[in-house]
């Protein structure tokens, strides 16, 4: 079974450059997370969505950034206008409902130059 | 904020049990523990999760004392494989409730 695929593994952008990060949960997941590690630091929370549904967006910046979980297709963390404190990894997770372990994939690092 | 306090380094000999405390003395009748770990560069991977009963699966145990203030994470017969930064999280398992890090225990194993 695949796990948690996410795309790019790497990306680089220059300032003010948009970033779309992709994320395909495990099969028969429909809950997906979106998670942020900045350089030296801990894992902290941006974004909860179910199929089409935001479900809790607290740890998401209010400007520049969006996701989304169509019915079909991947889930889409979108960056407008990059800036340098952006450069962090993103991580995205899945699950099958709200009592299962989250499954976590492997990561895109970003890097605005 | 964590709701977990964990010691931030440990040490374990190589094919030694590694035993991870973590402290969750506010938790609540409906959360669980979780453990995550976090190998360099890579995303968090599951271990484990219980309630109030001890757990065990192929990778570890999980080791819940009878209050619930506390727990310990089992890793049997460590190999240079599990040096990563292991998380200790409490969660309620119903509801739209996302997973909180902390600082976890940075965990290396010497050959």
């Amino acid at each position: 079974n695949a796990g948690v695929m996410q795309n790019p593994r790497h990306l680089v952008r220059r300032r003010g450059q948009e970033a779309r990060l992709r994320c395909s949960p495990m099969k028969g997941h429909s809950h997906v997370y979106w998670y942020r590690q900045l350089p030296e630091e801990g894992l902290k929370f941006m974004v909860y969505l179910q199929k089409e549904n935001i479900i809790d967006e607290s740890g998401m910046p209010k400007e520049r950034f969006s996701a989304e979980f169509p019915k079909e297709g991947p889930s889409i963390l979108r960056i407008q206008q990059v800036v340098r404190g952006d450069s962090a990894a993103y991580f995205c997770a899945s699950s099958q409902g709200s009592e299962s372990p989250l499954h976590f994939g492997n990561g895109t690092r970003l890097t605005v130059t | 904020d964590a709701k977990t306090t964990q010691p931030p380094s440990m040490d374990c000999a190589e094919g030694r049990a590694a035993n991870l405390p973590c402290n969750h003395s506010t938790i609540s009748g409906n959360e669980y523990v979780y453990w995550y770990r976090q190998i360099h560069s890579q995303g968090p991977q599951y271990i484990i999760h219980g309630l109030k009963n001890n757990e065990t699966n192929e990778m570890a145990s999980l080791i819940i004392t009878e209050d619930r203030k506390s727990s310990t994470l089992i890793l049997p017969h460590a190999t240079l494989r599990d040096t990563a930064v292991y998380y200790c999280i409490v969660r309620t398992n119903f509801g739209n409730e996302k997973l909180t890090f902390g600082t976890g225990t940075r965990l290396t194993i010497i050959p």
